[in-house]
């Protein structure tokens, strides 16, 4: 059964630090895709990044990558350089599918602190 | 171009009474989705349309929920009558088929 766990509700990290979001995924498909979403405190959930499960290159978009080790399925977020804007929600989501359409599920969240 | 748009924006009704969210996707996304959220929560599913057809509304409380897909654009999600569980934000979302969700702001309601 399709399944993302992410296992920190809450994490700190100083301005201008880099920060390592976890994310682990289950799922019996071999064509899947992984994406991350940022849900500031407006309730908006704005995307990040992408990677699919073909994809031998991680990730990245500018501050944003994606450490995608497929055989221990997880797919951590890492921010560089954190900025007090970067304090919000963090939701790892996962895609599969294919003939039955395509179904995406999103995991519980964690909650980044920037501290000043 | 123009995002995922909802409305309203915040709503508070008494419980049992109906409420309606309206929600116009990305221009050219065939699907389109609701999520609910409760608090401190991931999004869960309610219902997904592909074109006009609702391809998965198996988590859709169909007691009182119903939503529609009128000409394969906007879409609208009813709720009646409104308990005060229900109480939650409501997402919209739209995608080029099984590519990227692009959310709108969501429409936050609370039955009291």
């Amino acid at each position: 059964a399709q399944k993302i766990t992410q296992t920190q509700p809450g994490m700190f990290v100083q301005e201008k630090e880099a920060v390592t979001l976890d994310c682990t995924y289950d799922t019996s498909d071999q064509s899947y895709g992984l994406f991350w979403y940022k849900q500031p405190s407006s309730g908006e959930m704005i995307f990040l990044i992408y990677q699919g499960s073909y994809d031998e290159q991680n990730a990245t978009e500018g501050r944003y990558s994606l450490n995608f080790q497929k055989a221990r399925k997880s797919a951590n977020l890492v921010i560089s350089a954190s900025q007090l804007g970067d304090s919000a929600m963090y939701f790892c989501a996962m895609r599969e599918g294919g003939t039955g359409g395509f179904k995406t599920i999103f995991g519980a969240g964690t909650r980044l602190f920037v501290k000043a | 171009e123009a995002g995922v748009v909802q409305s309203p924006r915040y709503k508070i009704i008494e419980k049992k009474q109906p409420v309606a969210f309206w929600c116009n996707p990305i221009s050219g996304h065939n699907t389109l989705y609701w999520y609910l959220q409760n608090l401190g929560q991931g999004p869960e599913l309610l219902i997904r349309y592909e074109n006009e057809e609702a391809v998965d509304d198996s988590q859709l409380p169909k007691d009182r929920f119903s939503a529609e897909r009128l000409k394969g654009v906007d879409s609208t999600l009813k709720i009646q009558p409104a308990e005060l569980g229900d109480s939650a934000v409501y997402l919209c979302a739209s995608s080029d088929y099984g590519n990227t969700i692009y959310f709108g702001e969501g429409s936050w309601l609370t039955v009291v």
